[in-house]
């Protein structure tokens, strides 16, 4: 069967610190994957996804990024986080029905 | 206009009543629709995915779906504390979904 991994699952970060999160998927290959960002209260916002290796597309301009270098690893990423970055984020995965991670909540400082 | 929309409540029922979630969408080319429930602090679980129009049932969940009134419902029979959360409405476009910002339910016991 299918799993999803995302780490960590918290973090707490200073302002305009680096960041990576990582996400990997198990049981199936070429999957579609997915970047939300769930601030405190509002809806989820999708950030980026994959179709595959390299194709990144963006949805909201912003000082983040992705990057997929495997099949089934969909990293985000920032240089200098901001305090506005701070939120519940998602990794998903998924054709034609998604099925999330477990979520990193993030708390710039 | 939001692509998805949902009261945000809270609602709030007694232990072993029906409860009903409401969402509306506003692209006609809207494909799939999923509920999902999300707790606290948690990530996103589907519960159900409805494709055409009518009624689908699940257990104690049942979904409706009518695409000429561009509306999406969800009924929990026989409510239970544990369905306490919140409840996102999402629809799909290709490789897109959108999520509505959420329901809070509470079950009163």
């Amino acid at each position: 069967s299918q799993t999803i991994h995302q780490w960590p699952a918290t973090l707490v970060q200073p302002v305009g610190s680096p960041l990576s999160l990582e996400c990997t998927v198990e049981g199936t290959s070429n999957p579609n994957l997915y970047w939300y960002r769930q601030a405190a209260g509002r809806g989820l916002q999708l950030l980026f996804y994959s179709v595959g290796i390299g194709q990144i597309s963006s949805e909201v301009p912003q000082n983040l990024s992705a990057s997929r270098p495997q099949d089934r690893q969909f990293i985000l990423s920032s240089k200098k986080l901001l305090l506005s970055d701070s939120g519940f984020y998602l990794c998903a995965w998924g054709t034609g029905v998604l099925f999330f991670g477990q979520g990193t909540r993030l708390t710039v400082v | 206009q939001k692509e998805v929309e949902q009261n945000s409540g809270p609602l709030s029922v007694p232990e072993g009543a029906i409860a009903s979630l409401n969402c509306t969408y506003s692209d006609r080319g809207s494909q799939s629709f999923f509920w999902y429930r999300q707790y606290s602090g948690k990530s996103p679980e589907l519960i159900m995915s409805i494709y055409s129009n009518g009624d689908k049932e699940d257990g104690r969940f049942t979904a409706q779906l009518n695409k000429a009134s561009q509306y999406v419902s969800l009924l929990i029979r026989d409510s239970q504390p544990s369905d306490s959360a919140t409840y996102l409405c999402a629809v799909a476009r290709g490789n897109q979904f959108y999520f509505g910002t959420g329901t809070s339910l509470t079950v009163i016991p």
